[in-house]
């Protein structure tokens, strides 16, 4: 079964403070994105990466980085949460040459 | 204007009843994804069209490129089909998303 694992479902953080959100998957796949799902904007691309140490801005970089050092794991960064990153964050995969995303189950990030 | 467009927003249906959901979008496509995410967040991919017509047990999706236009028929409604439906055009490796038709299907 293919899987695509975020690290926590569930995320309570400061204003100020740095966050990881870690994605892990196991299809050996090329390509990982992170989302961002708010209510009424639906998902929003943040960053996406084709290949290993590589990485593209979505269309709503502003305030996040991330990192890819294998190719199975992609992480999200916010250097400094702030209350409008509260939102569910999604992570997916997918294999080059096809457009069909796998998902994670989401991380809900509520910035205090 | 969104890329991708949905209707309706929300959508209440009696268990057994026909349901239909619209997507239409603005430029041109190489697939678009029909995606369900039910509470709690996880979203399954449900089809994946270029052209035509796909049918999976209950859910029906069609594609007329022409009119950039999709719809997911859902027939005889189950309370378990009640989640948020998202439609996503794709271009190269990126994925743009509608806004989701949330669906509560009552027994």
């Amino acid at each position: 079964d293919v899987k695509v694992t975020q690290s926590s479902r569930y995320l309570v953080k400061r204003t100020g403070e740095k966050v990881f959100l870690e994605c892990v998957q196991d299809m050996d796949h090329e390509n990982m994105f992170w989302y961002r799902q708010d209510p009424g904007l639906g998902l929003r691309l943040i960053y996406f990466s084709y290949d290993v140490k590589m990485k593209e801005k979505g269309d709503i970089p502003e305030g996040y980085s991330v990192s890819r050092e294998k190719k199975e794991r992609f992480s999200l960064i916010l250097e400094s949460a702030s209350t409008n990153q509260t939102s569910m964050y999604l992570c997916a995969s997918s294999r080059t040459g096809t457009t069909e995303a796998f998902f994670g189950q989401g991380t809900r990030l509520t910035v205090v | 204007k969104n890329e991708v467009e949905q209707s309706p927003q929300n959508l209440t249906a009696q268990e057994g009843e026909f349901i239909t959901i619209n997507c239409s979008y603005s430029v041109g496509i190489s697939a678009l994804h029909w995606l369900q995410q039910h509470p709690g967040g996880g979203i399954v991919s449900l089809f994946m069209l270029s052209s035509g017509k796909k049918k999976h047990g209950r859910l029906i999706a069609t594609i007329n490129i022409q009119e950039k236009h999709s719809s997911l028929h859902i027939t005889a409604s189950h309370p378990r089909d009640s989640a948020v439906y998202i439609c996503s055009k794709a271009a190269g490796n990126k994925l743009t998303f509608g806004g989701g038709t949330r669906v509560l299907v009552k027994p």
